[in-house]
């Protein structure tokens, strides 16, 4: 059974600085996606990453793939208060067609 | 385009009575999903569909049941409502493509008192 972690679950952080959220996976899995959720809103797809060493850049957002590691990373550059919402990944098994998702991140940036 | 409208937006119900979601998608995808939003557990995946006339569980499946009759509906229902069952349920479709992620709508908030 696919198992998604994301860490940390809640960030405050001040306008202007760096930070990178975290999200492990438990099994093989050649599909990444993450996505942004404002109160009261739909979730919003940010990047798709499909293999290894993969890397998505918007704006701000930085997102990476290693999947030898499991691992994927947001990071966010010199934040903005816009920027402030709950972010989640979600995983998909190689052969399946349902995602897991992360418990989810919620970001306040503070000026 | 309006992509995945959920209907109702609001619903408040009674314990044991039951109610049917509504999830339309004009995308023309094969995919449907069921999820459920509750506070510190991210989506859980109630059930999905990969094309018309199939339907799956998924992690939360119980005191649930979907039908997708048609590509473009997937139909959520609650036979006897259960407190337990307060949420935020979303939908989305996908066209099954891995490079293509999930499309969701905008959410129901379903209150069971």
């Amino acid at each position: 059974e696919l198992k998604v972690e994301q860490n940390p679950l809640f960030l405050s952080m001040q306008e202007g600085k760096n930070y990178t959220i975290y999200c492990n996976y438990s099994t093989t899995s050649d599909r990444l996606y993450w996505y942004r959720q404002d109160p009261g809103k739909s979730l919003e797809s940010l990047f798709v990453l499909l293999s290894n060493g993969a890397v998505k850049q918007e704006g701000r957002l930085m997102a990476s793939l290693d999947t030898k590691a499991r691992l994927s990373t947001l990071h966010i550059t010199a934040a903005v208060h816009d920027l402030s919402a709950t972010y989640f990944c979600a995983a998909q098994e190689t052969s399946g067609s349902r995602l897991t998702f992360g418990e989810g991140t919620q970001l306040t940036v503070n000026p | 385009n309006a992509g995945v409208t959920q209907t109702p937006k609001f619903r408040v119900l009674k314990t044991g009575q039951s109610m049917t979601l509504l999830c339309a998608q004009d995308m023309n995808h094969e995919y449907m999903y069921w999820y459920r939003q509750d506070p510190g557990m991210g989506l859980r995946l109630i059930h999905y569909s990969v094309g018309e006339g199939t339907t799956a569980k998924g992690e939360v499946p119980d005191g649930y049941n979907v039908s997708r009759l048609k590509k473009q509906n997937f139909l959520l229902g609650l036979e006897s409502a259960a407190p337990s069952q307060t949420s935020v349920y979303f939908c989305a479709s996908s066209p099954g493509r891995k490079d293509q992620p999930q499309h969701f709508g905008d959410g129901t908030r379903l209150s069971i008192l």
